[in-house]
């Protein structure tokens, strides 16, 4: 079964501060997600990246960044975490060749005061 | 570019009962058409998908939705509803052509009660 482990489920952090959300998947995938959801919003595509070292960016990236040094590893960066980014972030990866199919992390609950 | 629209915000509905929930897409190209199911605290399980052929698709746990492209629309359906189908349902699509990019519906919440 492929497994998307996202390193926290719950954090908090204060306003200003840098802030990273890992992603790990074990299965080799080359296509990577982060999403934010929100209530009354569903999920909306932040960064995405379909190989090593590359990142495209989603509906909206104002206020992140991203990192993929390696396959297996997405990470999403907050340079100055603002109060608007409380939100549950959703990792994802998927195959290339795996007809479309997402596989999601459990989320990073990430509140910020 | 593509957006989905899912009417209904929540759904309640008695255990045993039938349930539809609806998702209408738009798009200028041929899509593909996903549901995926969100359980509380966890992230979204993949239920069914559309890429080609027949119109009409199963997926886990007794759901199957159909493709009407005429009405740009891909309902879920279940005809016998159970209380650990109590979660939030999330109707995406994508284009055909290009890179694997999901759009995803705002969500309806499904709640059985018995």
């Amino acid at each position: 079964d492929v497994k998307v482990t996202q390193s926290s489920r719950y954090l908090v952090k204060r306003t200003g501060e840098k802030v990273f959300l890992e992603c790990v998947q074990d299965m080799d995938h080359e296509n990577m997600f982060w999403y934010r959801q929100d209530p009354g919003l569903g999920l909306r595509l932040i960064y995405f990246s379909y190989d090593v070292k590359m990142k495209e960016k989603g509906d909206i990236p104002e206020g992140y960044s991203v990192s993929r040094e390696k396959k297996e590893r997405f990470s999403l960066i907050l340079e100055s975490a603002s109060t608007n980014q409380t939100s549950m972030y959703l990792c994802a990866s998927s195959s290339r060749t795996g007809g479309f199919s997402l596989h999601f992390g459990n989320g990073t609950r990430l509140t910020v005061t | 570019a593509q957006s989905v629209t899912q009417l209904d915000s929540q759904v309640p509905v008695f255990e045993e009962a039938p349930v539809e929930l609806r998702c209408n897409y738009s798009s200028s190209v041929s899509v593909y058409l996903f549901w995926y199911v969100q359980y509380p605290n966890q992230g979204l399980q993949l239920l069914l998908k559309y890429l080609s052929g027949s119109t009409l698709v199963k997926g886990i746990n007794g759901f199957e939705a159909e493709f009407n492209k005429s009405q740009t629309s891909f309902h879920l359906r279940k005809p016998s509803v159970h209380i650990s189908d109590t979660a939030e349902y999330f109707c995406a699509v994508s284009e055909n052509t290009g890179f694997q990019k999901l759009v995803f519906g705002t969500g309806t919440r499904l709640l059985v009660s018995p």
